[in-house]
């Protein structure tokens, strides 16, 4: 399974922008980029997928590199409430999720 | 609240015992999948089924383990003769396969410590 690296935690202060990286240098050209995040205590749950396009939705913008081999999540006005355990996963069409260790994001007020 | 339920929500046993935990996921969701998640990593794949049919088990799958979808809809996860190992949160997520989408949608966990 090609693998994905993030840091291990981050900080950001409350209502600003966020930019998660996520490194994914073997990634395959069928393989998909998605976001789950886990807020504590809870099940993780979507954020975000994409392929090749830069990606936007309620949530967040998935930014992704022209050759994909990395991308970024983006978290445009952080709120306390987006502290939580942040995945970047790829997975094949249809296949099952592989979770790594995500990323801790800390907001700080 | 993802629509997606499992109870119970804490289970404690002693080392030894079996333990069964449910799953019932969105209920036009035809794919529904198991994980096991210890303190500081991220869920472990244990196994998935399409309607009724189990379709992968992970190695993590002992033959301690069992996991049945009767008729499509709920789910449960059998644990038999418990150890401390066992101990863990015991994630569900359910998601409508079709061609290119494969969202999951989790619930809340079980979370199981074994005396």
């Amino acid at each position: 399974d090609a693998k994905t690296t993030q840091p291990n935690s981050m900080e950001s202060n409350e209502e600003e922008p966020v930019h998660l990286p996520c490194n994914h240098s073997t990634i395959s050209g069928t393989d998909y980029i998605h976001w789950y995040r886990q807020l504590p205590s809870q099940g993780p749950e979507y954020v975000i997928h994409g392929l090749t396009s830069n990606v936007n939705n309620r949530m967040a913008s998935l930014a992704i590199a022209e050759d994909r081999k990395s991308s970024t999540l983006i978290l445009h006005r952080a709120t306390l409430r987006d502290a939580a355990v942040y995945y970047c996963i790829l997975n094949k069409r249809d296949d099952k999720i592989i979770f790594g260790k995500g990323t801790r994001l800390h907001i700080l007020p | 609240d993802t629509g997606v339920s499992q109870d119970p929500r804490h289970k404690i046993t002693k080392r030894g015992q079996n333990v069964t935990f449910r799953c019932d996921p969105i209920s036009e969701h035809n794919r529904l999948y198991w994980y096991r998640q210890t303190l500081g990593q991220g869920p472990e794949f244990l196994t998935y089924f399409q309607n009724e049919a189990q379709l992968e088990k992970s190695r993590l799958l002992s033959d301690r383990f069992s996991a049945e979808r009767p008729k499509g809809s709920f789910s449960t996860l059998e644990i038999q003769r418990t150890e401390q190992g066992d101990s863990a949160m015991y994630l569900c997520a359910s998601s409508l396969w079709r061609r290119g989408r494969n969202t999951q949608y989790f619930g809340p966990g079980t979370r199981l410590t074994v005396l």
